[in-house]
């Protein structure tokens, strides 16, 4: 069967950290490129980081930059980020997603979709 | 950063009507647009990408059309199924970004 588990959420102190896992089953995990999108709950949806297959590049939401660090282990399927000096504005559902690039018949690039997503893992930052 | 300007930000229909949601990019993103539909509790499906492209399992009556930076996810006969939350997203450049949401919901 083909899922995203994540874990590691949890309720933490602002200025504090926490790691979140992403483990991948039922997929070839070295080759998919792999983002964390996060979600207040009852609010809309923020894509926070990007890597790339196998291991790179990497990119950052402005509003995370310099405090979070995303990371894999391909011979673990696991997909990490790594939380720091968290604010109360983090706290949110965070989904673990993979990216899958579409082409079309030329071969050329059309879209790359969010179309793995996990059941989420729950950051609560409190004052 | 590209804005995604997502309308309505919800709506009251009935089953069997036809619906339309729109998207407009604050930029030029070709064809890199995608529509989710999200479940109350549960995590966003990929429902169209590539602005008009279907993933394999998603029922017909769903459909995407672009006219430059403006985008349309319509839904031709909306079954019970389908009174969700639905969100654009455009992966032509992070970051990359989401509409606001278009909750519908049943009259």
């Amino acid at each position: 069967e083909v899922q995203l588990v994540e874990s590691g959420g949890g309720l933490v102190q602002a200025g504090g950290s926490l790691r979140l896992s992403c483990t991948a089953s039922g997929i070839t995990f070295d080759t998919y490129e792999m983002n964390w999108v996060r979600q207040v709950p009852g609010k809309g949806l923020e894509w926070v980081s990007y890597i790339g297959s196998p291991s790179g590049p990497i990119y950052y939401a402005d509003s995370v930059k310099g405090r979070f660090t995303i990371s894999r282990d391909n011979a673990k399927n696991s997909l990490y980020l790594e939380m720091n000096a968290l604010r109360v504005e983090d706290t949110a559902l965070y989904y673990c997603t993979s990216f899958t690039n579409y082409y079309d018949r030329s071969g050329d690039k059309i879209s790359d979709g969010f179309d793995l997503w996990g059941q989420g893992t729950m950051v609560t930052v409190s004052s | 950063d590209i804005q995604m300007t997502q309308s309505p930000s919800s709506l009251s229909t009935s089953v069997g009507d036809r619906v339309t949601i729109t998207c407009q990019a604050s930029q030029n993103i070709n064809s890199f647009l995608n529509w989710y539909q999200q479940r109350p509790g549960k995590a966003p499906k990929l429902l169209i990408y590539a602005a008009t492209e279907l993933p394999r399992g998603v029922p017909p009556r769903f459909s995407g059309s672009r006219s430059e930076k403006d985008f349309t996810l319509t839904i031709s006969s909306l079954q019970p199924d389908d009174f969700e939350t639905y969100y654009c997203q455009q992966s032509f450049r992070t970051p990359y970004t989401f509409g606001r949401g278009t909750k519908v919901e049943i009259k």
